[in-house]
């Protein structure tokens, strides 16, 4: 069975502060990793990684994956009050459309002003 | 706003009784997801409709049932439910059958079992 874990599960910083969120995996064939951010109610997708080593950037968000290690990490740098929100990943396999997803349950991020 | 729609946003509900969510994809989508969201399990995919033929299937359990009309809107069917089903349920589109990962979301429907 496919798992993808992410740390920590919560987290509050201060605004200006940087962040590392971090999601592990472990999946049958696996193809790709995705981050989305969830503020409110719907996921909004952020970034898909499919090769090694090659860093993903969008303004102050960046993500990178170890295909060997098996993991990837999310980095959000002079973070706002409008970073707030559960960031999730989740893995893709190989030949699969939504049926092969697998979710983590998501990092809970708090920045207070 | 996605421009994905779902109704109702919240619901609440009795063990046993059954329910009909209601989704509108984004003008031009024809593929539509659906997803249940637990504080247990995370988000879990359901069950996907591609212009009206299921695409591909979760883990969706046998209680729960789903189409996908003419018109292109969706109607997931829970029905004997249980507490375990009060969840957040949402609703995605995406144009193509495999448009991972430019789904959009819809704003979901939280669903209380009492």
């Amino acid at each position: 069975e496919d798992k993808v874990v992410q740390s920590p599960l919560s987290l509050v910083v201060h605004e200006g502060d940087t962040v590392t969120l971090n999601c592990s995996y472990e999946v049958t064939n696996f193809r790709s990793l995705l981050w989305y951010k969830q503020e409110k109610k719907a996921p909004t997708f952020l970034f898909m990684l499919t090769s090694s080593g090659i860093e993903k950037k969008s303004g102050r968000l960046s993500s990178i994956l170890d295909k060997k290690e098996l993991f990837s990490i999310l980095n959000i740098t002079a973070t706002q009050t409008g970073d707030s929100a559960i960031y999730l990943c989740a893995s893709l396999r190989t030949g699969g459309g939504a049926d092969g997803l697998t979710f983590g349950k998501g990092t809970h991020l708090i920045i207070q002003p | 706003d996605s421009g994905v729609t779902q109704t109702p946003k919240h619901l609440i509900t009795a063990t046993g009784q059954r329910v009909t969510l209601r989704c509108s994809p984004r003008s031009g989508d024809l593929s539509v997801y659906w997803y249940q969201q637990s504080l247990d399990q995370g988000l879990q995919f359901l069950i996907q409709y591609y212009n009206g033929e299921e695409r591909a299937k979760g883990n969706i359990l046998e209680r729960f049932s789903a189409q996908q009309f003419p018109d292109l809107h969706s109607e997931l069917n829970l029905s004997s439910l249980e507490l375990g089903d009060s969840a957040l349920y949402f609703c995605a589109s995406s144009v193509q059958g495999d448009g991972l990962p430019e789904q959009y979301f819809g704003p979901g429907t939280r669903l209380t079992v009492t």
